[in-house]
């Protein structure tokens, strides 16, 4: 079993939709948890953080759910500019990153 | 402007040739980190160094030699011994102080080996 496992997708959607992906970890002991962003060819880049208590910034919801070990993302009111690749990474401790194949999402007009 | 740097964005190397790539940043991070990243697969880590002159193997070191003799520099050299080297490879650098804080990557080179 792979330590962090994501839907490739990619997962087309209209301009306004809401979205949601899921990412599974399998070591329960992993610490911290993140979304990450990748544009096509391009570095991957910060989204934001996951918390225990959920967090939410603008259009994006991230939620961790210990007990089953997931996290997910969620997106409200797709733009065409979110268009991407997202990863999800999840740290087993200070000094290693796990990162999912990430999840492609394709907004269309 | 505050940032990392790789380069050259694409690299042609013939089979057998050693080849070196470049990662510089001006951030005043201590910590640096090399990753590989093929089609559908995830990032993985082939070294880091969390401080001047010393470097840690990371999952996928085999084939690969690292240096760190200035806080700025990190090159990664892929060697012949790398069986599959063709790949895009990521460059990041995050400051050092004990819990995680955010790994910022530069833009990556695409090596191609024919």
């Amino acid at each position: 079993r792979k330590e962090v496992e994501q839907d490739p997708g990619p997962f087309n959607v209209p301009e306004g939709a809401t979205v949601a992906f899921n990412c599974t970890y399998s070591n329960s002991a992993s610490q911290s948890f993140f979304w990450y962003r990748q544009d096509c060819r391009k570095e991957p880049k910060l989204l934001m953080s996951v918390y225990s208590s959920g967090n939410e910034d603008g259009r994006f919801t991230a939620q961790l759910n210990r007990a089953s070990q997931y996290i997910s993302l969620l997106i409200r009111d797709s733009k065409l500019s979110d268009s991407a690749t997202y990863l999800c990474v999840v740290i087993l401790n200070t000094d290693k990153l796990i990162f999912g194949t990430g999840t492609r999402l394709q907004v269309f007009p | 402007d505050g940032g990392i740097t790789q380069s050259p964005k694409y690299l042609f190397r013939k089979e057998g040739q050693n080849v070196t790539l470049s990662c510089e940043q001006n951030l005043n991070h201590d910590a640096m980190y090399w990753y590989r990243q093929d089609p559908g697969q995830g990032l993985r880590l082939i070294y880091y160094s969390q401080i001047v002159n010393d470097f840690q193997k990371g999952d996928i070191a085999e084939g690969y030699s690292v240096s760190r003799e200035k806080k700025e520099s990190f090159p990664l050299t892929v060697t012949s011994a790398q069986k599959n080297p063709t790949a895009f490879y990521l460059c990041a650098s995050s400051t050092n102080r004990g819990s995680y804080n955010e790994q910022f990557f530069g833009p990556g080179t695409r090596l191609t080996v024919l």
